[in-house]
């Protein structure tokens, strides 16, 4: 499997500022997928990023307050913009991993943040 | 009615003995059934990948799938303390890329 590395691993930031969360994996890869755990919460996709063009957001998730960038096929970055208390939550970075058998989805480490 | 649903739990069971998690899907197109583990503090992890009908077996663990009943569970023999996490069910959403839609998790404690 693909290995995924984020930074920050964790941050506590100041409401009304923005944290961008980088996300590296060791190979090339179609699709990145940005997704949330709120505290307590499951997880919830944020949005869908494919190299090369505009990111694909999920109901309730808008550009304007998570921009997300794919510059290349190993590398994507999601930015949490004027944060608040309730963007608290760990950030995770995925990645679609193809094989025989079928299409299996792999988690990084996550970005946990904390907004106060 | 939710996507997929689990039962929150706690599940606590006898190290030793079997555990055993459910899940329930309302999206008859989904395709691809993952269980991902996920222990406090940590990100999820994957566990099973489920894709047919039947049972799927890698060690202590068996992955079950009955699309006809949209019904995915895992089951956990010899269970050990280390077993102890909060369990997701994730199933892609149809139509389209892998985008999974996770259940809100059991919590499965193993005691001694």
């Amino acid at each position: 499997s693909a290995v995924i590395s984020q930074k920050p691993s964790r941050d506590i930031c100041q409401r009304g500022t923005s944290l961008t969360i980088q996300c590296q994996v060791d190979s090339q890869v179609t699709m990145m997928f940005w997704y949330r755990q709120q505290p307590g919460q499951s997880l919830t996709l944020i949005a869908t990023a494919n190299q090369g063009s505009e990111a694909t957001y999920e109901s309730g998730f808008v550009i304007d307050k998570f921009p997300i960038s794919r510059p290349n096929l190993t590398f994507s970055t999601l930015t949490v913009s004027n944060m608040s208390p309730e963007d608290s939550s760990i950030y995770l970075c995925s990645v679609e991993d193809r094989s025989r058998a079928g299409n299996t989805i792999y988690f990084g480490e996550g970005s946990w943040l904390t907004v106060v | 009615q939710k996507e997929v649903e689990q039962n929150s739990g706690p599940l606590s069971v006898p190290e030793g003995a079997i555990a055993s998690l459910n899940c329930t899907y309302s999206d008859r197109g989904s395709q691809s059934f993952f269980w991902y583990r996920q222990y406090s503090g940590k990100s999820p992890e994957l566990i099973m990948s489920i894709y047919s009908n039947g049972d799927k077996e890698d060690g202590r663990f068996t992955a079950q799938l009955n699309k006809a009943s949209q019904y995915v569970s895992l089951l956990i023999r010899d269970s050990q303390p280390s077993d102890s996490a909060t369990y997701l069910c994730a199933v892609n959403r149809a139509g389209g890329y892998n985008k999974l839609i996770f259940g809100a998790g059991t919590r499965l404690a193993v005691h001694p």
